[in-house]
């Protein structure tokens, strides 16, 4: 079975610094991987996200993620952070076959963004 | 297009009590979703219906009831609510490709005390 491990809970960035959120995950074939954002009492929005061909994928809001097979990271950047970037973010993985399209959830990391 | 839509958006049960998370979408998505977000464990798929007419259990299904109404609408029932069913309810939608982009609604925040 698929599993997304989110390391920091909790990332702490002055606005204009840079910003990268990892995301390590487990599964046996390529997966579909993607990136969520949470803003406070709101739904999930896709961020961006990786299926095949080229390893560095290019969201909204000025966000992009590589996907590294060797180190099973999908780690998402951020040149310049913004005070509206702050959120709760979220990697997931998609396994195709049978499983319907489930996407197993990382546990989050929320970003605080200091003026 | 609203999307997904979700209601209630808040709900207070007490421990015992029943009730019904309603969730459609208008995107004439086949597969259909339900998770709960707690604090720290991320998003957990309770259950899903990968088309109209078929239902399945995922990660968390215990406790839990669904029904796929029709193609646009998927609810989810609490029979004897419990407090370890406090919870955010967050209910998504997927369309035919292979993607397994998810589409989320707005949330059900849900209390029981």
């Amino acid at each position: 079975a698929q599993s997304v491990t989110q390391p920091d809970i909790h990332i702490t960035v002055s606005e204009g610094a840079s910003l990268e959120l990892r995301c390590n995950y487990s599964y046996g074939a390529t997966p579909y991987l993607f990136w969520y954002v949470q803003s406070p009492g709101q739904g999930l929005q896709l961020l961006l996200k990786y299926f095949s061909g080229d390893t560095l994928v290019q969201g909204i809001k000025g966000f992009e993620a590589e996907f590294k097979r060797s180190q099973s990271s999908f780690n998402l950047r951020k040149p310049s952070v913004h005070w509206s970037d702050a959120a709760e973010y979220f990697c997931a993985v998609g396994a195709g076959g049978t499983s319907y399209g489930k996407l197993t959830f990382g546990q989050g990391t929320i970003l605080t963004v200091h003026p | 297009n609203a999307g997904v839509t979700q209601t209630p958006k808040f709900q207070v049960l007490k421990t015992g009590q029943s009730m019904t998370l309603q969730c459609a979408q208008d995107m004439n998505h086949n597969s259909m979703y339900w998770y709960r977000q707690d604090p720290g464990m991320g998003l957990r798929l309770i259950y899903y219906s990968a088309s109209e007419g078929t239902t399945d259990k995922g990660e968390v299904p215990n406790g839990y009831n669904v029904s796929r109404l029709n193609k646009r609408e998927f609810s989810l029932r609490l029979e004897s609510a419990a407090p370890s069913q406090t919870s955010v309810y967050f209910c998504a939608s997927r369309g035919i490709t292979v993607h397994y982009e998810q589409y989320f609604g707005p949330g059900t925040r849900l209390t029981v005390t």
